[in-house]
């Protein structure tokens, strides 16, 4: 059964500062994908990440996927305080599931 | 002109009875899903729909049916509804038929089961 776990679970950085948030998934997944979401508010596509190596930057955000190490990692640069959201990530081969979240807050 | 609208946004219902939610999506986008994130935030997804299948996560109990009129629209209809089944719902659509492409998401139906 897959399994995904996101660390940390929460959070806290200063603007400016650099973090990363890890994604670890259990079985080979077909593809990982990362979210956003603003509290009491909805999902946002961050990423798709469709094979081992990808790379996708969006911003502060950079996404990356090593499915050997069945890993994947959000890198935030420079933080700033429009990035305080939560942050999911999930695997997908048969089933999709998601991790708990990261419940990110940067503060001034 | 909103992408992916969902109604209704706020549900409170009784146990036992049968509910419908809508989505509807304007993006011409060819696959539809359902996710479900409860009191904890904890996500998952229910089910997902194009014209030529449908992939039910077998977690999700036979009383929620989805229903798709048309490649624009996909219902969420849940018999009998329980405690446990409240929740947020989500909607979303992706292009093409398979999961390769970003998500747009709805903007959730918030169901309380009293």
């Amino acid at each position: 059964e897959l399994k995904v776990e996101q660390n940390p679970l929460f959070l806290s950085m200063q603007e400016g500062k650099n973090y990363t948030i890890y994604c670890n998934y259990s079985t080979t997944s077909d593809r990982l994908y990362w979210y956003r979401q603003d509290p009491g508010k909805s999902l946002e596509s961050l990423f798709v990440l469709l094979s081992n190596g990808a790379v996708k930057q969006e911003g502060r955000l950079m996404a990356s996927l090593d499915t050997k190490a069945r890993l994947s990692t959000l890198h935030i640069t420079a933080a700033v305080h429009d990035l305080s959201a939560t942050y999911f990530c999930a695997a997908l081969n048969n089933d999709m599931r998601f991790g708990a979240g990261t419940r990110l807050t940067v503060k001034p | 002109d909103t992408a992916v609208s969902q109604t209704p946004k706020y549900l409170v219902t009784q146990m036992g009875n049968d509910k419908s939610i809508k989505c509807e999506q304007n993006l011409g986008h060819d696959t539809m899903y359902w996710y479900k994130q409860d009191s904890k935030k904890f996500l998952k997804i229910m089910f997902s729909y194009n014209n030529k299948e449908l992939i039910i996560n077998e977690t999700v109990p036979n009383r929620f049916s989805p229903k798709s009129p048309d490649k624009a629209h996909l219902n969420l209809h849940i018999n009998s509804l329980e405690l446990g089944d409240s929740a947020v719902y989500f909607c979303a659509s992706s292009q093409g038929e398979t999961s390769r492409e970003t998500q747009y998401f709805g903007p959730g139906t918030r169901l309380l089961v009293l």
